[in-house]
């Protein structure tokens, strides 16, 4: 079982759906991060989380350490958020991250 | 303040020959952290180095891989005799020192293709 696991795997949504991705781990963090991949390209840091909510434009994510789960909420879903999104922790003992496989998600208009 | 750079972005190698690929972390930061991406398959750590020191090289493969971090110059993720699986995205992130929650700062990757 991996560490960080990550639901959906895929995601098509309409313009204007709001969109969740779920993020469940396993072990001890010092930190959850959200990040964006778009195709070919870089991984953005969106949010980093160790406790509560942030929220960032039309992005929102939520944490609660003692289910060990995060979610990534995307509010009037536009084609542009198409890409993928990662969940990473940073393990209470060491400052590498562990990554969840990540959500394909598709944004039609 | 230039984010981190990665050089080559994209990278074409001959199976056998050597892969060198080139991390200049951001600015103050002395961290820097190596991972990989296969294709259709999530993000893996490699290696977290900081100036001249090795702290955690734990998912680098045992052979041909190696990695440094210079006092001067950027960190260098060296592949030696290149093999078609070492075909994947290579991903540099670095943080300041003495942090330990701190953004994850990437770079834009270098696309390694073995052919």
């Amino acid at each position: 079982k991996n560490e960080v696991e990550q639901s959906p795997q895929n995601l098509t949504a309409q313009e204007g759906e709001f969109i969740t991705i779920n993020c469940s781990y396993s072990v001890g963090i010092s930190a959850l991060h959200w990040l964006q991949q778009h195709p070919g390209g870089g991984i953005v840091s969106l949010f980093m989380l160790s406790s509560g909510k942030k929220k960032h434009g039309r992005l929102i994510a939520t944490i609660n350490i003692q289910e060990k789960h995060s979610s990534l909420h995307i509010t009037a879903s536009h084609p542009r958020d198409s890409a993928v999104y990662i969940c990473a922790v940073r393990t209470e003992y060491g400052n590498k991250l562990v990554f969840g496989a990540g959500t394909i998600l598709r944004v039609k208009s | 303040n230039a984010g981190v750079m990665q050089n080559p972005r994209h990278l074409v190698r001959r199976r056998g020959q050597e892969a060198r690929l080139r991390c200049s972390p951001m600015k103050g930061h002395s961290h820097v952290y190596w991972y990989r991406q296969l294709p259709e398959e999530g993000l893996k750590f490699m290696v977290y180095l900081q100036k001249e020191n090795i702290i955690d090289e734990s998912g680098m493969p045992k052979e041909r891989f190696s990695a440094e971090f210079p006092k001067e110059g950027p960190s260098i993720l060296r592949i030696q005799q290149v093999v078609r699986g070492d075909s994947a995205a290579y991903f540099c992130a670095s943080s300041p020192p003495l942090a330990v929650n701190t953004e994850a700062f990437f770079g834009q990757g270098t696309r390694l293709t073995v052919v």
